[in-house]
């Protein structure tokens, strides 16, 4: 099976603070992302990553920047959090570019900015 | 903007019967299809996928998929009070435009079975 680990399930960060988001998978998969999920609005897709060191932009990327230094891990980055980045990230990833190819999630991080 | 539509529910059903879901998309060019389950404070988890127009059941679930209407959908034979969660629906693009790494979600459906 699939095994994408987050770092933390609950974090509490102060407003202004760099916050540090780690993901990991351990299926060789090249594909990775990160999404927010928040009542209403769904999964928005934040920034993906389809190789080592390689990332594109999602949806919403202000306010974000990733990293992706190793396969198997993908780092979200807050440069400086504020308030309205208080959601639930969840990482996922998927196999190359096999079109039939699902993405598998980790258990997500809710992330709460004070 | 490549949109993926869904009721947002919730839908009720009793137990034991059928529950129908369903999603419609708007770029003609998508080649996937998945539906992933979602409990209250949990991740998503894959059901089942379809590429193909028809129908493909997986034990109590099928998915139906209709690329002319643009339309997808997921069935829940025998309905228990286990399968009551958000339903969420996934689209993923074409390839050759470059979608084909990413999935577009919809807000998802809530299910709620009831004894």
């Amino acid at each position: 099976d699939v095994k994408v680990t987050q770092s933390s399930r609950y974090l509490v960060k102060r407003t202004g603070e760099k916050v540090f988001l780690e993901c990991v998978q351990d299926m060789d998969h090249e594909n990775m992302f990160w999404y927010r999920q928040d009542p209403g609005l769904g999964l928005r897709l934040i920034y993906f990553s389809y190789d080592v060191k390689m990332k594109e932009k999602g949806d919403i990327p202000e306010g974000y920047s990733v990293s992706r230094e190793k396969k198997e891990r993908f780092s979200l980055i807050l440069e400086s959090a504020s308030t309205n980045q208080t959601s639930m990230y969840l990482c996922a990833s998927s196999m190359g570019q096999k079109i039939h190819q699902p993405q598998h999630f980790g258990d997500g991080t809710r992330l709460s900015i004070l | 903007q490549k949109e993926v539509e869904q009721n947002s529910g919730p839908l009720s059903v009793p137990e034991g019967a059928i529950a129908s879901l369903n999603c419609t998309y708007s770029d003609r060019g998508s080649q996937s299809f998945f539906w992933y389950r979602q409990y209250s404070g949990k991740s998503p988890e894959l059901i089942m996928f379809i590429y193909s127009n028809g129908d493909k059941e997986d034990g109590r679930f099928t998915a139906q998929l209709n690329k002319a209407s643009q339309y997808v959908s997921l069935l829940i034979r025998d309905s228990q009070p286990s399968d009551s969660a958000t339903y969420l629906c996934a689209v993923k693009g074409d390839i050759l435009t470059g979608g084909g790494n990413k999935l577009t979600f919809g807000t998802g459906t809530q299910l709620k079975v009831e004894l």
